[in-house]
This record gives C-alpha cells, structure tokens and sequence, in this order.
C-alpha cells in the first residue's frame, strides 16, 4: 500500500532556482526518508529525518517535518542540471518499520 | 566501500518462462531486501530478510516468486513461471540497521521485460 504520496508530479525549473517537492502521508512514523533516482546512479538516499526533528540540512538539500500536518518538504537550492531526477519519499510507519514509498516526483532542470 | 551488487543488469524473457535474480549486499549489512518498481511508480516491498530470515514476504507473489538468502550474505530471487506484469526492474537493497527503516543503500537493478 502507498503511504507516501508526492507533490507535484512532476516539476520543471531552471537552472538555478529553488525547487521544492512535497510528501503527505497517512500514519504515524518512526521517520521519514528522501531519496534520489537518476538513470545513471540509481536510487541514493539523500536525507533522513526522524519524527522527533523539525527541520533538517544537507548541503543544498533543505527538509522539513510537520507531523501534525503529516507532511514533509525537500527544498534543493540553486538548482543544477545534475539534479534532474525522481524523488521520492519513504516512511516507516510507527508500527512495522517497513518503508513504504511514494510514487515520486519528476523533477527536471532546464539550463 | 563496495556498494550493492546485483546481476544481471537487464534480461528478456517470454512469459511462462523462469528467471533469476542475484544480489550481493554491503558487506555486513544484516539486513537485505527485494523491491519491484514498475515504471512511473515507487518502489514496493517484496520481501526483507534479516540476516537469512525472512523478515516480511507479505507483498511477495508465492505462487511464483521465491527468493533466498543462504548464509546471510547473497541473494537470489526467481520468478516462475513469469507473467507480463512482471515487466519491472527489480532493485536490491541492504541496510546496516536491525529494525527496519534505516538508511537503505540500492544496487542499479535488474530491468526485466516479458514478452
């Protein structure tokens, strides 16, 4: 069953802006997981926040948790054309820690 | 640090026939698992072993996926006999934690077509 559902679907910026992608999801959790997928490097994790944190930094890499709200945002600053890629977000629901994924959202970098 | 391995990296078969997967986790990870991602969708659990016992197969398909972890090391997964819908690229992945929902590090997939 999907837990996680991404927002949007799919998204297309240029190079150089802020892109920001959105996860809501239905139950409890443990935390709550971003990944990357590209044709070249496959599916990488990129951050992980537990449900006791509020916000979270790597690199360019901005996230934020609002339990309450269930839902959680990946901001990727200054854009790069690398950054092309499907991201998706995975939660451990508080009972069984088995990740359940969205359906990702396609984000494209125009130079 | 070796990342996941996994073989074959593409395969093509016709429906009805059987295939195999392998998949050789970071050394020392406890814990491995098969996910199917059909294009345009997330990843979905199959199944997760935890060292070589089976921690959760309760999306796997018994009646024609099997899969294996001897030795708590590598796996297989086989389909048999295949079905159209079979058609994804089926990813391992291993994590150092115990209890689930950890940090998970993926292998490049095997993308599967049935004819």
């Amino acid at each position: 069953s999907q837990q996680g559902e991404e927002d949007p679907q799919a998204l297309s910026i240029q190079e150089g802006e802020n892109a920001t992608m959105n996860c809501s999801y239905k139950t409890s959790i443990n935390n709550l997981q971003w990944y990357r997928q590209n044709s070249g490097r496959g599916l990488v994790h990129l951050i992980l926040i537990r449900s006791n944190e509020r916000e979270k930094h790597s690199g360019r890499l901005r996230v934020t948790l609002d339990t309450s709200k269930k839902s959680s945002s990946l901001l990727i600053t200054a854009s790069r054309a690398a950054d092309t890629a499907s991201y998706f977000c995975a939660t451990d629901a508080d009972s069984n820690y088995q990740l359940i994924w969205g359906a990702g959202t396609k984000l494209i970098i125009k130079p | 640090e070796a990342g996941v391995a996994q073989s074959p990296r593409y395969k093509i078969i016709e429906k009805r026939q059987s295939v195999a997967f392998w998949c050789n986790p970071i050394s020392g990870h406890a814990t491995l698992y098969w996910y199917q991602q059909i294009l345009g969708q997330g990843p979905k659990l199959l199944i997760q072993f935890q060292n070589n016992g089976v921690v959760d197969d309760s999306q796997l398909p018994k009646d024609r996926f099997s899969a294996e972890r001897l030795k708590g090391v590598d796996s297989t997964l086989k389909i048999q006999p295949a079905k159209l819908e079979d058609s994804a690229v089926y990813l391992c992945a291993s994590s150092n934690g115990l209890a689930g929902g950890e940090t998970q590090y993926f292998g490049p997939g095997t993308r599967l077509l049935v004819l």
